[in-house]
């Protein structure tokens, strides 16, 4: 099956710091979520971008599909964005399945 | 509307006992899926779901696991004479659809613990 590889695992930053997180992949895909899993478990969506850039805040996305790979940026990070993110894609590459995720990557964000 | 709930929040069971875990997706959604997060194996795929149908349940862990959808709607997931193993936070998803519409959304999860 497909595999995802996350990096860093573990990240810690002052608040303010700007941090990319990188999301590689082993074969296509048309459909790739990030996630925020928060302290008390929930994962929050962010973004489903399968190509492109899209920005949310403080928050962009960029995948490149044809090299296989995406990266989150979070900019002037803020305590509440502590937490393990993640990136999923389908479980078969077309996109009619469940999700494979990676191992997540653990952000602290210090006051 | 309201997210994908699921009940109960918690469960601690004994060894060897049935426990039934229930999803509700978001209203309109034709897709639903099971996953589990565990220390050891994190986040991992069970089974899916496009309307009733569950095209494939090789994820599904054991044949103790089951899962069933009736509606289109509510579907419960099923484990028999439960396992340490067992122990984790199940969790359920849904999407409007299968690719590509199928952005799926997760519900807060069911902590299962097997003592």
């Amino acid at each position: 099956g497909i595999q995802v590889e996350q990096s860093p695992p573990d990240l810690i930053l002052q608040e303010g710091a700007n941090s990319t997180l990188r999301c590689n992949f082993s074969d296509s895909v048309n459909n790739l979520q990030w996630f925020h899993q928060n302290p008390w478990g929930q994962l929050i969506n962010l973004f489903y971008i399968p190509s492109g850039t899209k920005q949310n805040g403080r928050l962009s996305a960029t995948t490149v599909a044809t090299e296989r790979y995406s990266l989150l940026y979070i900019s002037s990070s803020q305590t509440t964005d502590s937490g393990v993110y993640f990136c999923a894609v389908p479980r078969v590459g077309g996109g009619a399945d469940g999700l494979t995720f990676g191992k997540g990557t653990h952000l602290i964000i210090q006051p | 509307g309201a997210g994908v709930s699921q009940s109960p929040s918690n469960k601690v069971t004994e060894k060897g006992k049935d426990v039934e875990l229930r999803c509700d997706p978001i209203s309109g959604h034709t897709a639903l899926y099971w996953y589990r997060q565990s220390l050891g194996q994190g986040l991992e795929f069970l089974i899916y779901f496009q309307g009733n149908s569950a095209p494939d349940k090789s994820g599904l862990p054991s044949d103790r696991f089951s899962a069933e959808r009736t509606g289109g709607s509510v579907s419960t997931l099923t484990i028999q004479r439960t396992q340490q193993e067992d122990s984790a936070v199940y969790l359920c998803a849904s999407s409007l659809g299968l690719a590509p519409l199928n952005e799926q959304f997760f519900g807060p999860g069911t902590r299962l613990t097997v003592l």
